[in-house]
């Protein structure tokens, strides 16, 4: 199986802040990872895929890069309401595997 | 707009089987350009990918659940369904059910997920 890792795994940030998120994949998964944001209660939300395609309706702040075995997803400028885990998910091959998460709190 | 809703048991004795069932609406289970995923989340945890099946009947598994774990549809009730046997402690989780497409010939991860539902392992 495709191990995915993600660093760090917390994140301390303020509003206005610029952050970057980064998972690796343990083998070569061309551009088959996407990026999630998940907050208490709620289920994941599709931010990104293929790498670096912006979900529709996903603000424009977010983008993704990477490709092959190392991925990242950036935030600029955070607003309040990105406050948030972050995980990726790689769906190259079965089984699909995701990240452990980043928390990206508040500062 | 496609829904997505799990149902079944929150309480679940050890060694015994938890058996969910997602109820899609706003769209058809059996379309050859969507896939149905069942996805947990343990307490304070990550996630992690459960199962997938493709309305020809195609299933994948993830490789330590293989054993214990069946995902089934009920094309007639729009439904898909998760069975895994013999639980622990370890499998209390959220469990989500998704759906993933194929969009312009490409796969697309999950993108419409239902709220989850919480399955505690008790006795």
């Amino acid at each position: 199986d495709i191990q995915m890792t993600q660093s760090p795994s917390t994140l301390s940030a303020s509003v206005g802040d610029s952050v970057t998120i980064t998972c690796r994949a343990s083998q070569n998964i061309i551009h088959w990872l996407a990026w999630y944001q998940q907050k208490p209660g709620e289920a994941p939300k599709l931010l990104v895929y293929k790498a670096s395609s912006l979900e529709s309706g996903v603000p424009s702040r977010f983008s993704g890069s990477g490709s092959g075995t190392e991925f990242t997803l950036t935030v600029t400028g955070l607003q309040p309401d990105d406050f948030a885990i972050y995980s990726c998910l790689q769906y190259y091959t079965y089984p699909f595997t995701f990240g452990p998460g980043t928390k990206v709190e508040i500062k | 707009q496609v829904q997505l809703r799990e149902s079944g048991p929150g309480l679940v004795k050890p060694s015994e089987t938890l058996s969910l069932t997602c109820t899609v609406s706003g769209g058809s289970i059996s379309s050859n350009t969507l896939y149905w995923d069942w996805i947990r989340q343990s307490p304070g945890k990550g996630l992690e990918w459960i199962a997938t099946v493709f309305y020809s009947g195609s299933k994948h598994y993830k490789s330590d659940l293989a054993g214990r774990v069946t995902i089934s549809m009920d094309k007639s009730r729009n439904q898909f369904s998760l069975r895994l046997r013999a639980v622990t402690a370890a499998d209390t989780a959220v469990y989500f059910c998704a759906r993933r497409s194929v969009w312009n010939g490409e796969l697309r991860p999950p993108d419409y997920w239902g709220r989850g539902t919480l399955v505690t392992v008790t006795s």
